[in-house]
């Protein structure tokens, strides 16, 4: 089956760090999702990748769509507390449309003030 | 975006019940979607939700332990039946924007099955 594999598992850094993590698959994908999801609240979409070596940011979280469609990263620079949570990458379920998603395990990400 | 309600936030059930958690959109959408986050682990896919037919169930779900109505393009409702302790978990409903940009989901419900 299409399998996401995480890492690190965990991460824990000190405010202002940069912080990398990383998603691979033996599947090619067409689009790479990443998701933030904190303590009793849903995942919430953070970028959304749809093009072979495309490179997109939001604000301080910059990831890319690795050129084989097999991988993608998330970098987060100059990390602050409220960055506490678990990062999920995504992508569609073989032959499903882009809502029907497979992630990965997740990297949880603690940030020390 | 869409807002995403779901009821209820969390809930302790006996086991041998069964337990049904309701998702509402504040927009109508074409497809809605289940999925399961076990403790610490990721979320996996139960089934989409289709408006006007039965629902499609992925690998390892059947309808008969995981019933879910769709009455319309807003409402779903998704029942965990003779629950164990091994359905506990977060269920959550995931919804297909109008932009068509990745998934938005509600914030779960917290089922522990004692």
């Amino acid at each position: 089956g299409q399998q996401l594999n995480q890492s690190p598992q965990s991460m824990f850094i000190q405010e202002g760090e940069d912080v990398s993590m990383n998603c691979t698959s033996s599947s090619i994908f067409n689009t790479w999702l990443w998701y933030k999801q904190e303590p009793g609240e849903g995942p919430v979409l953070l970028i959304a990748l749809y093009k072979a070596g495309e490179l997109t940011s939001n604000g301080r979280l910059t990831a890319q769509f690795g050129i084989t469609r097999k991988d993608s990263f998330l970098n987060i620079s100059a990390s602050i507390p409220s960055d506490v949570g678990i990062y999920f990458c995504a992508g569609p379920l073989s032959g499903g449309s882009n809502y029907k998603l497979t992630f990965g395990k997740g990297t949880l990400l603690t940030v020390n003030p | 975006s869409a807002v995403i309600s779901q009821k209820p936030s969390r809930d302790i059930c006996q086991r041998g019940t069964s337990l049904t958690i309701q998702c509402q959109v504040d927009s109508q959408v074409t497809m809605m979607f289940w999925y399961r986050q076990q403790p610490g682990q990721s979320l996996t896919l139960i089934a989409t939700a289709n408006q006007g037919s039965e629902a499609t169930y992925e690998s390892g779900f059947v309808i008969d332990k995981f019933p879910i109505s769709r009455p319309n393009l807003t409402f779903s409702t998704l029942t965990v039946s003779n629950m164990s302790p091994e359905d506990s978990s977060i269920y959550l409903c995931s919804v297909d924007p109008a932009g068509g940009i990745g998934a938005f989901f509600g914030q779960g419900t917290r089922l522990t099955v004692v």
